[in-house]
């Protein structure tokens, strides 16, 4: 157990749902990261939000929303996804120049 | 080109092997992580250094940062050691990641 924990831990959508990832930490850290990882690549940044303003969008397609309304959850709202964006996504947090603590992961498949 | 260069890319030992994974990077940074990452898609934190060694168990981790090096060391290998090792580095605000190396250890 890493104090992040991510919901839900296995997803099935088609392309024209809506559906939303859900991570929250309970360690104090006042960073929260979205990563996407896929087969054979490295972790992908998508998104970072310090103290709950957004500080790095990495050129992330608008059918990736997020929402940080606290420093503790953050969301990403999944909209008309592709089945190319079937891939693991990692919520992780840290603070300062502690180490990232990473939740288990959303294993996401679209049909 | 990956800011993070790993290898192996996939390793197989037999129990009891003494383990070497390497790690490269290009870039400037203030900290380099090890991760751990089962089936099931969790990552764990291994080891964070900036400087020399550090031991935990049977893993061993060094880093060199004049020739932007390191290693993760595991001794008396074992099953449960089976899984993807990640080294990820800190620069700036900004986390790079390898491709990872995946380790299966066999009874």
């Amino acid at each position: 157990e890493t104090g992040v924990t991510q919901t839900p831990r296995h997803l099935v959508m088609g392309m024209t749902n809506k559906k939303s990832l859900k991570c929250e930490q309970h360690l104090g850290h006042n960073a929260m990261y979205w990563y996407k990882q896929s087969a054979k690549k490295p972790l992908e940044l998508m998104f970072v939000y310090n103290f709950k303003e957004q500080t790095e969008n990495n050129s992330v397609p608008s059918r990736f929303s997020p929402e940080c309304p606290n420093s503790s959850h953050l969301f990403l709202h999944l909209h008309t996804l592709q089945p190319e964006d079937s891939a693991l996504y990692l919520c992780a947090s840290s603070h300062d120049i502690s180490p990232l603590f990473f939740g288990s992961g959303t294993q996401l498949s679209v049909l | 080109k990956n800011e993070v260069e790993q290898s192996p890319q996939n390793l197989t030992a037999q129990e009891g092997e003494f383990i070497t994974i390497n790690c490269s990077y290009s870039v400037g940074i203030s900290a380099l992580h090890w991760l751990q990452q089962h089936p099931g898609g969790g990552i764990v934190s291994l080891f964070m250094l900036s400087s020399g060694k550090k031991k935990h168990g049977r893993l061993i981790a060094t880093i060199n940062i004049q020739e932007k090096h390191s290693s993760l060391h595991i001794t008396a290998s074992h099953p449960r050691d089976s899984a993807v090792y990640i080294c990820a580095v800190r620069s700036g605000n900004q986390f790079y990641f390898g491709t990872g190396t995946s380790l299966t250890v066999i009874p």
